[in-house]
């Protein structure tokens, strides 16, 4: 199995552009999850999704960012306008959605630099 | 709420000793614990987790950790340290929630490996 896939690994974008990141689970799996990684705040799950039906969002930071999952196969995390803060290591995660006690699989990140 | 507590953010030992890192969590119930490990610009990887039975739990890579409930506590050990083993070490506490788990993860601890 590939694992679950992200692109692109890295971003650099200007401060006010559209940044939208993708993520494909790992097949069979039913649950998605977005997590953002900074020095500050550490690991922080944003989003998470449970047969493509978005379960819980309050984790996402503010208006500017909005989560898809449109198949099994696919999800997007979009941050529209970005600013220099949105700036770190974004994961996308997913795991066969049997319950407590299930294993996570990361992806490997998308760095995004927002300058 | 449940958290979760890495009081050392590094900890530094020679190739070939022991190795314990600490984590403390805060649960109402019954807790799910893991501990995850980041190898540099990878994602998490599952080193162990608990979720019932013997309190002592074998993982991969020669890690095992010890869930002791009157302590709230969940350390990772390994008898004798290799370099490949320097990276970030993340515990996680997680909640069953919509059809799948919620992790809340500790701030981690970095570990260096002096040859």
């Amino acid at each position: 199995d590939a694992g679950v896939i992200q692109s692109p690994r890295h971003e650099v974008t200007e401060m006010g552009q559209e940044v939208t990141l993708r993520c494909k689970p790992i097949s069979g799996h039913n649950s998605l999850f977005w997590y953002r990684q900074t020095m500050m705040r550490g690991l922080e799950l944003l989003i998470y999704f449970n047969n493509n039906v978005p379960i819980d969002d309050s984790g996402m930071p503010e208006d500017r960012f909005s989560a898809k999952m449109p198949n099994a196969s696919f999800s997007t995390l979009k941050i529209q306008p970005s600013e220099p803060r949105d700036s770190a290591v974004y994961f996308c995660a997913s795991s066969s959605g049997q319950g407590a006690g299930e294993t996570q699989y990361f992806g490997p990140g998308t760095r995004l630099l927002v300058l | 709420a449940q958290s979760v507590t890495q009081p050392d953010i590094h900890i530094t030992v020679s190739e070939g000793a022991s190795l314990e890192l600490r984590c403390n969590y805060s649960y109402g119930a019954t807790p799910y614990l893991f501990w995850y490990v980041q190898s540099p610009g990878q994602g998490l990887q599952l080193l162990l987790k608990y979720f019932s039975g013997d309190t002592l739990v074998q993982g991969i890579k020669g890690f095992e950790a010890e869930f002791k409930r009157s302590q709230s506590s969940f350390n990772l050990r390994k008898p004798s340290v290799h370099w490949s083993d320097a990276a970030e070490y993340f515990c996680a506490v997680g909640h069953a929630s919509g059809g799948s788990y919620i992790p809340t993860f500790g701030r981690g601890t970095s570990l260096i490996v002096h040859p």
